[in-house]
């Protein structure tokens, strides 16, 4: 099976500006994370979709917001980019069947490096 | 809420010495344990889990690790290492019926001298 992909890979921007980011989970997967990595802070949880719903959102203002498609991919945006929103953006996917409290190993993808000038 | 800590930032070793990655977590409920890791240039790949049963697990490329309830730890071993397993390794927990809201551990860089 394919990996995670994200799309794109390397992304620039300036402050105020807004960015959307894409995440194709493995096939089958239905639950998809999104996570940022900073060297300061580590690998904080953004949020998590299952079958179109979001389930759990980590401690990021509300200019962070996501969806998940039909399909499955799912799609990260931020608003008013500052420049503490460069980071590594990280997606990933898990295998899990139910949408109940059920947690299963997550696979991730190479992410998207964002950087605010 | 959850926290997870990793004992050493960085730590060096020369090939073939024994590796222990201390993880201790903060949770009073019941939790699943991770270990990914994260080669340079790479994305984060799944070492090892934990979900229940025999608290010794074993993983990928001969690395394991221990649950010990009693101590919230969930400590990374491998008895020989080589100098491709340098890269920086990540303990994560998760609360069981949380979600998969994965918490974690700030990393620890391994670097292996040849």
């Amino acid at each position: 099976k394919a990996g995670v992909t994200q799309t794109p890979r390397y992304l620039i921007k300036t402050r105020g500006q807004q960015v959307t980011l894409s995440c194709s989970p493995i096939s089958g997967h239905r639950s998809v994370s999104w996570y940022q990595q900073t060297p300061g802070q580590g690998l904080q949880f953004l949020f998590e979709y299952f079958s179109e719903t979001q389930r759990n959102k980590g401690n990021f203002p509300g200019r962070f917001s996501g969806r998940q498609f039909s399909n499955s991919r799912s799609e990260m945006n931020v608003s008013t980019l500052e420049l503490g929103d460069s980071a590594l953006y990280l997606c990933a996917s898990s295998p899990l069947v139910s949408g109940g409290g059920g947690v299963d190993t997550q696979y991730f993808g190479p992410g998207t490096r964002l950087t605010v000038l | 809420a959850q926290s997870v800590s990793q004992h050493n930032h960085h730590v060096i070793l020369s090939e073939a010495a024994s590796l222990e990655l201390g993880c201790n977590y903060s949770y009073g409920g019941t939790v699943n344990l991770f270990w990914y890791v994260q080669y340079p240039g790479q994305h984060l790949q799944l070492l090892l889990k934990y979900f229940s049963g025999d608290p010794l697990v074993k993983g990928i490329k001969g690395f394991e690790a221990e649950f010990i309830k009693s101590k919230f730890s969930f400590n990374l071993r491998k008895p020989s290492v080589q100098w491709s397993d340098t890269a920086e390794y990540f303990c994560a927990v998760n609360a069981r019926n949380y979600g998969q809201n994965f918490v974690f551990g700030p990393g620890t860089r391994l670097s292996v001298l040849p």
